[in-house]
Parts: C-alpha cells; structure tokens; sequence
C-alpha cells in the first residue's frame, strides 16, 4: 500500500523567509496530492491540493510542486507570517474513489518575530 | 451550509467502559475517515467508507474498535472496554470522492476523549 514520508518534523524560519516541506510517496499509481493546515486546537484544513496532471500549482503565497518521475511533492511558503504558525500534513491518494487519502507525519511550522 | 459534524466534543469516561463517538459528514459525500490524533501526533487512519463497498478498517488498532455507517450517510464508532491509551481527539472526515478521482477531505472539530 500507500506510504508517504513527510520531512522535516519540526521547521523554525524568520519571519518573511521562506519555508518549504517535502513529502515522498512509494505508490507510483497514486494521483492526488492534497496538504492541510491545522492550528493549535482546530481540525485540519485544506489548504492547497495538486493533481499528477500539472508539475505546480500556486495560491498566493502558498505553493505546491509535484515531481512524479522522483515520486516526490513540496509545499512552499513564501513570505512568512505569524499565523503560518501551524502543523502542515501533506497526503497522497490513488486516482479511483477506492483509494484511501494517506497522511504524513506532519511538520510543525513556527515562525520567529 | 454545514460541514462536518462530530459528537459529543467531550467525553470522559472510566477505564473499562465502552462508549460511541458519533459523525454526521457533509449531505452528498460518499467518502467518510475516521482517524485518531494523539497530543502532538499526525493523523493515524482508522477506518474508509466509501459508497456501498464493503469498509477498509485496517487501521483499526485492535478488535475493541469498530465502526458503522448507516444508510450511508452517519457513521458511529465504537470503543469497548476502553483503556488509558484510547485517549486521543477522533477526527472525522467526508469527501465528496467519485468513481473519477478522490476530491478534498472536510474534517470535523473532533471528539476528545479522556479516559481516566
């Protein structure tokens, strides 16, 4: 089955700089790649999602890269803020609705004033 | 409209009792997860409903654990003779998944369990 490996655990960056957490899967077949957000307390959100048909997507300040042939995806955060603070999941699923979403283990992001 | 919806937020129970979380997932969503988070921990899946397929529960951590989804829509999930390490928040999920591709999951806040 699906296994997806989420690194680093823990992530420190200045205010303003940027962060990035990268994800490696070992399903060649899976097809969709979604990351969520979850603050201290609250359940995860979605927060940018990515299909094997585009290599990158971007929402703002917030991207994601897929590279299929390496079987690995990233998520990018430019121009950090104080409420970036947050755990970051990234997931990886098969393309038929059969296929469960896996998680990895997670970053803890914290931004620094 | 409505999301995700989990109940009770709370419960604290005695070790040794059995007790039901419940889930109602957004109308239309074929798709529902059920996970546990431990403090500080990632999401450890416990059991897939998709549609009318038989359920993948292999992530249930042991035979105390089951689950049921009725009518497709609300699922409960069931813990007996509960034990000091059951205690965790048990986050729900729903997606509106097709026989074409796996759509985003929309979590519930989740029920905290205190086992004492």
């Amino acid at each position: 089955g699906e296994n997806v490996e989420q690194h680093p655990s823990t992530l420190s960056v200045q205010e303003g700089d940027s962060a990035v957490i990268k994800c490696t899967y070992s399903d060649s077949a899976s097809n969709y790649f979604p990351w969520y957000k979850q603050e201290l307390g609250k359940r995860p959100q979605l927060i940018i999602d990515i299909r094997s048909n585009v290599g990158e997507k971007k929402d703002q300040r917030i991207a994601v890269t897929l590279n299929k042939t390496a079987k690995h995806f990233s998520l990018h955060i430019t121009e950090t803020q104080p409420e970036d603070s947050a755990v970051y999941f990234c997931a990886a699923s098969g393309y038929s609705s059969a296929s469960k979403i896996i998680f990895g283990s997670g970053t803890r992001l914290s931004i620094r004033p | 409209g409505a999301g995700v919806s989990q109940s009770p937020s709370n419960k604290v129970t005695e070790k040794g009792k059995d007790v039901e979380l419940r889930c109602d997932p957004i109308s239309g969503h074929t798709a529902l997860y059920w996970y546990r988070q431990s403090l500080g921990q990632g999401l450890e899946f416990l059991i897939y409903f998709q549609g009318n397929s038989a359920p993948d529960k292999s992530g249930l951590p042991s035979d105390r654990f089951s689950a049921e989804r009725t009518g497709g829509s609300v699922s409960t999930l069931t813990i007996q003779r509960t034990q000091q390490e059951d205690s965790a928040v048990y986050l729900c999920a729903s997606s509106l998944a097709t026989g074409y591709s796996n759509q985003p999951q929309h979590f519930g806040d989740g029920t905290r369990l205190s086992i004492l």
